[in-house]
């Protein structure tokens, strides 16, 4: 049972280019979401999608764009990279949250380096 | 805005000691919380949540949380740790806007042989 996948589990990226962190589960989720984790900062939510086609901003959205084209995919784009996003980046999903919220399932995590 | 609070950063204990690492919010309602623990290098896992009815919540691994609307906190607690408890613990509110999740920084456990 996979779960929550990610790729890559690593990345060093020059500043200014340009990538893709992918994310794929196979739990029929209707919500996934892209957080990134920064040292003593907890996790900040970057984008979330509530199904294919529909995506919102979360807390820290600038320089990054997400899609959502089918249930199982939602990757998330880095234009121009900066410095500023070097992080560890994480892919979750889970059903609608809310009144009798349910989990949420984490990939294992996307380290990301900008230099 | 909501806030979630976990005032250590790190927590050293013994192994076979107690641990209580705490969880405070801010929230009006009675709210939805969670803790996950983050092991080195890996995703987060759900430990335990709580929505409603008995306060103390029993989760994974020998652990437990107890929901305190007096004081706002959502305390974990543990009888005895273990080697393998080591790792970094969440504690997370739902939003109440947007249903999203908010989360605490964290407090990394270390334990001692």
């Amino acid at each position: 049972n996979a779960g929550v996948t990610q790729t890559p589990k690593f990345r060093i990226l020059k500043i200014g280019q340009s990538m893709t962190l992918q994310c794929t589960q196979d739990m029929n989720h209707n919500y996934m979401y892209w957080y990134r984790q920064d040292p003593g900062m907890g996790l900040k939510l970057i984008y979330y999608s509530v199904g294919a086609g529909i995506t919102d901003k979360g807390e820290v959205p600038n320089g990054y764009n997400v899609s959502r084209s089918t249930t199982e995919d939602f990757p998330l784009r880095l234009e121009l990279a900066a410095p500023s996003q070097t992080s560890v980046y994480f892919c979750a999903s889970s059903y609608p949250p809310g009144r009798g919220a349910t989990e949420a399932f984490f990939g294992q995590g996307t380290r990301l380096t900008v230099v | 805005a909501q806030s979630v609070t976990q005032p250590d950063i790190h927590i050293t204990v013994s192994e076979g000691a107690s641990l209580e690492l705490r969880c405070n919010y801010s929230y009006g309602a009675t709210p939805y919380l969670f803790w996950y623990v983050q092991s080195p290098g890996q995703g987060l896992q759900l430990l335990l949540k709580y929505f409603s009815g008995d306060t103390l919540v029993q989760g994974i691994k020998g652990f437990e949380a107890e929901f305190k609307r007096s004081q706002s906190s959502f305390n974990l607690r543990k009888p005895s740790v273990h080697w393998s408890d080591a790792a970094e613990y969440f504690c997370a509110v739902v939003s109440d806007s947007n249903y999203q999740l908010i989360w605490g920084a964290g407090t990394k456990l270390i334990i001692k042989p």
